[in-house]
């Protein structure tokens, strides 16, 4: 059973349409990712935080906000979408440590995200 | 030169089947390896690190070659439920780069 949750786990939304992607996280962990996975593509690192403060910013559009409240909780706020960004958003976590445990990264099931 | 590169695919063999594939990383300078399993619509798993020196773990066999710059999973005696994609998973400064996976699927 995977300790990190995202909801929603399908999303339809218009190109002027606000949403958000919520992602938590049960396993104490210090790291939260956001990646993108479009199909036959290998998956697209988007947003890393450590300690909650923004690490990497991959050269995402700004219609991608993440937002790190805490260590457990991260989010992607989109808005203006386009089309293109349908995809299967991942969200993932990694515990502290040496570089032997930051290599494992947990991931959430996924949000679906289709753009009309 | 994509970071990771793998064949996608399918290798389509029998159970009890033997199957292996190959991944290629263009960083000679990346510290670690894995590989992750991706179920059809589930989110990537970690199957298993790839050590230098080659390592098991049950009928899957992890090898690594720096020299050529690729790695290698072997799966032995495949069962039905090893049907999946194999993501090669590649740590540079600890980012990982994800090639595009390996489908495999065992038939009975």
């Amino acid at each position: 059973e995977t300790g990190v949750t995202q909801t929603p786990r399908h999303l339809v939304m218009g190109m002027t349409n606000k949403k958000s992607l919520k992602c938590e996280q049960h396993l104490g962990h210090n790291a939260m990712y956001w990646y993108k996975q479009s199909a036959k593509k290998p998956l697209e690192l988007m947003f890393v935080y450590n300690f909650k403060e923004q690490t990497e910013n991959n050269s995402v559009p700004s219609r991608f906000s993440p937002e790190c409240p805490n260590s457990s909780h991260l989010f992607l706020h989109l808005h203006t979408l386009q089309p293109e960004d349908s995809a299967l958003y991942l969200c993932a976590s990694s515990p502290p440590g040496a570089s032997g445990d930051t290599d494992t990264q947990y991931f959430g099931p996924g949000t679906r995200l289709t753009v009309l | 030169r994509k970071e990771v590169e793998q064949d996608p695919g399918p290798f389509n063999v029998p159970e009890g089947a033997t199957v292996a594939f190959n991944c290629t990383y263009s960083n000679s300078a990346s510290q670690s390896f894995f590989w992750y399993r991706q179920d059809c619509r589930k989110e990537p798993k970690l199957l298993m690190s790839v050590y230098s020196s080659g390592n098991e773990d049950g009928r899957f066999t992890a090898q690594l070659n720096r020299a050529s710059q690729y790695i290698s999973l072997l799966i032995r005696d495949s069962k039905l439920s090893d049907s999946a994609t194999y993501l090669c998973v590649v740590n540079n400064d600890y980012k990982l780069s994800f090639g595009a996976g390996t489908t495999v699927t065992v038939r009975a």
